[in-house]
């Protein structure tokens, strides 16, 4: 099975500043797919943003962006402009074509965003 | 707007008992998936199902059984809660095809005693 790893167990980052959440993958594959989804202390569980393997192109929504690199399997997280909103669970999660429809997740990265 | 809707968002049980979570979701969504989360563990799949009657083991389906009689509904039934069966359920679903992206439910819970 894939590994997804988040090394960082806990972060905090200052209001309107930019933190960067790391994650990196195992696998054989070449077409799969990466997500980051967001978990607010006892909210709902959000997608994030979603990379697509074959492109090259870093996804971007707003404030989040990722930076992927493929040869290295990393797929990092920035946050820029950090709101206080943007406290809570980030997980990593891994999607290949081979495997259905099931994600793989990383254990977690909890961000705390201070005033 | 997809919504995935979980019948409880706490519930406390007695060792022994027969504890039945029910996950529903509104967009005809092929797939559906049980997690259980626990904190330094992340998710972990419990079990999951591509179609109506069918269901699939995932990482750690010992303890649990599930039921999907219809296809928005996806039950997770443990038939003899134990402690270590204390944690947070999440369940979710996915459109299937080229989509892959999971919605979740607010999640359930579950204390064990």
């Amino acid at each position: 099975a894939q590994t997804v790893t988040q090394s960082q167990p806990e972060m905090s980052v200052q209001e309107a500043e930019t933190v960067t959440l790391s994650c990196t993958y195992d696998t054989s594959e070449n077409n799969y797919y990466l997500f980051w989804y967001k978990q607010p202390p006892s909210r709902q569980m959000i997608l994030v943003i979603r990379q697509e393997a074959y492109k090259q192109q870093n996804a971007t929504e707003n404030r989040f962006s990722v930076n992927f690199q493929k040869a290295a399997k990393s797929f990092s997280l920035k946050i820029s402009d950090s709101q206080l909103g943007d406290t809570a669970m980030y997980f990593c999660a891994y999607h290949s074509s081979n495997s259905g429809y099931a994600l793989n997740f990383g254990k977690g990265t909890s961000l705390l965003v201070t005033p | 707007d997809v919504k995935v809707t979980q019948s409880s968002r706490y519930l406390v049980k007695r060792t022994g008992e027969k504890v039945f979570l029910e996950c529903v979701q509104d967009m005809d969504h092929e797939n559906m998936f049980w997690y259980r989360q626990d904190p330094g563990l992340g998710l972990r799949l419990i079990y999951f199902s591509y179609d109506v009657k069918m269901k699939e083991k995932g990482d750690i389906p010992e303890g649990y059984s599930v039921s999907r009689e219809k296809k928005e509904r996806f039950s997770l039934i443990l038939e003899s809660a134990s402690t270590n069966q204390t944690s947070m359920y999440l369940c979710a679903s996915t459109l299937g095809g080229t989509s892959y992206e999971q919605y979740f439910g607010p999640g359930t819970r579950l204390t064990v005693t």
